[in-house]
Formats: structure tokens, C-alpha cells, sequence
């Protein structure tokens, strides 16, 4: 098992669309939860980190968290086409100095 | 404030050669992580540096290594290149590296082995 799982997609939205973005994860000793999104050819740049179990809205985006579960979730609201990128998921435990990765999402939206 | 900048952007040499990266953490920021993106096996951790001390070493061989200056630059070598080392090595920096500190990206350097 992976330790950090995500679809690879594409998922493929219409513009103005919600996209819903899932990641699940092996490590119970995970304790932040952030989602990096990556342009082709570019480096990964943070969109949003949670740390408690529920919801965190930033603007467009809201992470969701379920400790429980182990499952971490991004919603991108009024989806744009400038949002087609690849989504990581990286776990971290607070003891830990690295981030483990997904494998990402690639997101599409469609104009 | 300046973010993570990493020299050089890109880099081709043969296979046997050995290569240097550099990279310059955001200010203020002492924790320095390197990275390993492939397309076949993702992002993949190499090393974490604090204080000149490595932290935390990732699963790749010995031909791997990297050292931290005292003004937290940090640099990373590989030795004997082989094919397989073409990837994208991302470095991270980050105020501390502990608990939810969060981790910041350099552009990267695209590195080609022929």
C-alpha cells in the first residue's frame, strides 16, 4: 500500500465547476496536511495547509480533513481554466522534517 | 521577501560525471530540504539540513549527499551520474522543519544525464 494515494486523473471539470480533489493516507501519526499545486515544468507551490479535522476555507479553496478516516480533501470552487494543474497531497508528521507525497491529481478544467 | 532560489536552472552531463546544485533557502528560513521529482516515482524525499546538520536522509544510495553552510545555503552533490539521476531536484526551505512549519519550493534544477 502506498503510503499516500491519490487518482491521477485527469479529472476533467467545465469552468465555473466544483472540483473535488481526494487523497488518502496510511500514516495514523500524520498531523499537517497540505495540497501543493504544480504547473507542467514548473516547481510545486502551496495552495492550502489543515491541521484539525473538518473544514478550512481559503477563497475558492477548502480543504477538508478526517483524521478518522485518514482522508484529505481539496474543493476548488468556480473551477477556472487557469486551475488545470497537478495537485499534490503530502502528509507530515509534527516529529518529522519531510513531506511524503502523492503520486498528484491532474486537474482539467474545460473553458 | 525573495523566495527559494536554486542555481543552476538546468544542467546536462554525461553519465560517470558527478554534478553540484545549489540552493539559497527564503530569509530567515534555516531548515532545507532537497527533493527528487521523477515522472515514474514522484516526488521523492532525498535530505533535510538544519544548522549545518543533516536531520534526515531520504532512501537513496550513497552518491547522494549535501552539506549546509552557516547562512543555511545548502548545496547538493551527485556523484558517478547515472541515466536513471535525470530528474527535477527541488529544494524546500522552511523556518524550522518541525511540527506544521510549512515547506516553500525553489524553482528547481532540471537536471539530464546522457
Amino acid at each position: 500500500q502506498k503510503e499516500v494515494e491519490q487518482n491521477s486523473g485527469p479529472l476533467s471539470v467545465p469552468e465555473g465547476a466544483i472540483a473535488s480533489l481526494n487523497c488518502t493516507y496510511s500514516d495514523r501519526g500524520s498531523q499537517s496536511f497540505f495540497w501543493y499545486r504544480q504547473y507542467s515544468g514548473k516547481s510545486p507551490e502551496l495552495i492550502m495547509s489543515i491541521y484539525s479535522n473538518g473544514d478550512k476555507e481559503d477563497g475558492r479553496f477548502t480543504a477538508q480533513l478526517n483524521k478518522a478516516s485518514q482522508y484529505v480533501s481539496l474543493l476548488i470552487r468556480d473551477s477556472q481554466p487557469s486551475d488545470s494543474a497537478t495537485y499534490l497531497c503530502a502528509p507530515k508528521r509534527d516529529s518529522s522534517y519531510k513531506l511524503i507525497f502523492g503520486s498528484g491529481t491532474r486537474l482539467l478544467v474545460r473553458p | 521577501k525573495a523566495g527559494v532560489t536554486q542555481t543552476p536552472r538546468y544542467l546536462i552531463k554525461t553519465r560517470g560525471q558527478q554534478v553540484t546544485l545549489s540552493c539559497s533557502p527564503i530569509s530567515g528560513h534555516r531548515s532545507v530540504s532537497w527533493y527528487q521529482q521523477t515522472p515514474g516515482q514522484g516526488l521523492q524525499f532525498l535530505f533535510e539540513y538544519f544548522s549545518e546538520t543533516q536531520r534526515n536522509k531520504g532512501n537513496f544510495p550513497g552518491r547522494f549527499s549535501g552539506r549546509q553552510f552557516s547562512n543555511s545555503r545548502s548545496e547538493m552533490n551527485v556523484s558517478t551520474l547515472e541515466l536513471g539521476d535525470s530528474a527535477l531536484y527541488l529544494c524546500a526551505s522552511s523556518l524550522d522543519g518541525i511540527g506544521t512549519d510549512t515547506q516553500y519550493f525553489g524553482p528547481g534544477t532540471r537536471l539530464t544525464v546522457l
